[in-house]
C-alpha cells in the first residue's frame, strides 16, 4: 500500500462505453499526475493537477477528460476510446513546492485498460 | 529529441551482482531518479541523484556522472523479490521527467 489507491483495478470497456478511473491518495500532496504504461515504452504524461488546477495536459485526445475535484482526488473520464488505448493507466501524487527537492512521485498499482 | 537508454531486460542470479545502466540526452539536467516496479504493482521509488557520485542504500547503489549522460543502478546480494522492472527518469531544464522504457530484471536461483 503506497498511499496512493486506484480503483478499478481492471477494467474491460467496449468503444462506445462511457467509464471512469478513480484515484485517492491519503499522503497529504498537493499534486496530483496521470500516466499512461504500455508494454516495452516510457511513462507517457498525461495530465497533472496542481492544487486543483490542470498544469500539464500533453496533447491527449479529448476521449480522455480529467477532473480534480479536490487535492485527495483525481478522476480520468473514458469515453468512445479506441483498442489503442488498452493500456496500464497509473495515477501519481507528490508534493511540489517553490524549492527544487527530489519531488519524488509516488504511484498507485494502475488501472489495467482493456478496450474490446 | 530528449532520451534516455536502458537494457530492455537482463538476467542474473540469486547473490549475485548486477549493473543496469542508463545513459540520458535532455534539454537540461535537473537529478535522475531510479524507480523498481513489481509485476502488477505500483512503482515505487528507489534513488534520486543530482550531483556526481555514488549514492549508496543498503544493497541498493546509485552512481551518476552528469559529463557522460550516464547513471547506473548497482544491486548487490541479490535476492529472488529484485525480480522488477527498474525505471529511470530524468529530469530536464523545465523540470519535466522523461522516462526510460525500463529494464526488466530476472534473477535465477
Amino acid at each position: 500500500e503506497t498511499g496512493v489507491t486506484q480503483t478499478p483495478r481492471h477494467l474491460v470497456m467496449g468503444m462506445t462505453n462511457k467509464k471512469s478511473l478513480k484515484c485517492e491518495q491519503h499522503l497529504g500532496h498537493n499534486a496530483m499526475y496521470w500516466y499512461k504504461q504500455s508494454a516495452k515504452k516510457p511513462l507517457e504524461l498525461m495530465f497533472v493537477y496542481s492544487l486543483e488546477e490542470r498544469v500539464e495536459n500533453n496533447s491527449v485526445p479529448s476521449r480522455f477528460s480529467p477532473e480534480c475535484p479536490n487535492s485527495s482526488h483525481l478522476f480520468l473520464h473514458l469515453h468512445t476510446l479506441q483498442p489503442e488505448d488498452s493500456a496500464l493507466y497509473l495515477c501519481a501524487s507528490s508534493h511540489q513546492s517553490e524549492f527544487s527537492g527530489a519531488n519524488v512521485l509516488t504511484f498507485g498499482a494502475g488501472s489495467r485498460l482493456t478496450v474490446l | 529529441g530528449q532520451n534516455i537508454d536502458q537494457p530492455t531486460e537482463m538476467t542474473a542470479t540469486e547473490g549475485a551482482i548486477v549493473q543496469i545502466n542508463c545513459t540520458y540526452q535532455t534539454s537540461g539536467f535537473n537529478g535522475l531518479f531510479w524507480y523498481q516496479q513489481h509485476a502488477g504493482e505500483a512503482p515505487t521509488f528507489l534513488s534520486y541523484n543530482v550531483l556526481d557520485g555514488l549514492e549508496e542504500k543498503g544493497r541498493f547503489s546509485s552512481f551518476l556522472s552528469r559529463s557522460k549522460g550516464y547513471s547506473y543502478l548497482l544491486l548487490k546480494e541479490l535476492q529472488m523479490k529484485d525480480s522488477a522492472s527498474y525505471l529511470c527518469a530524468v529530469r530536464d531544464s523545465n523540470y519535466q521527467l522523461i522516462w526510460g522504457a525500463g529494464t526488466k530484471l530476472i534473477i535465477k536461483p
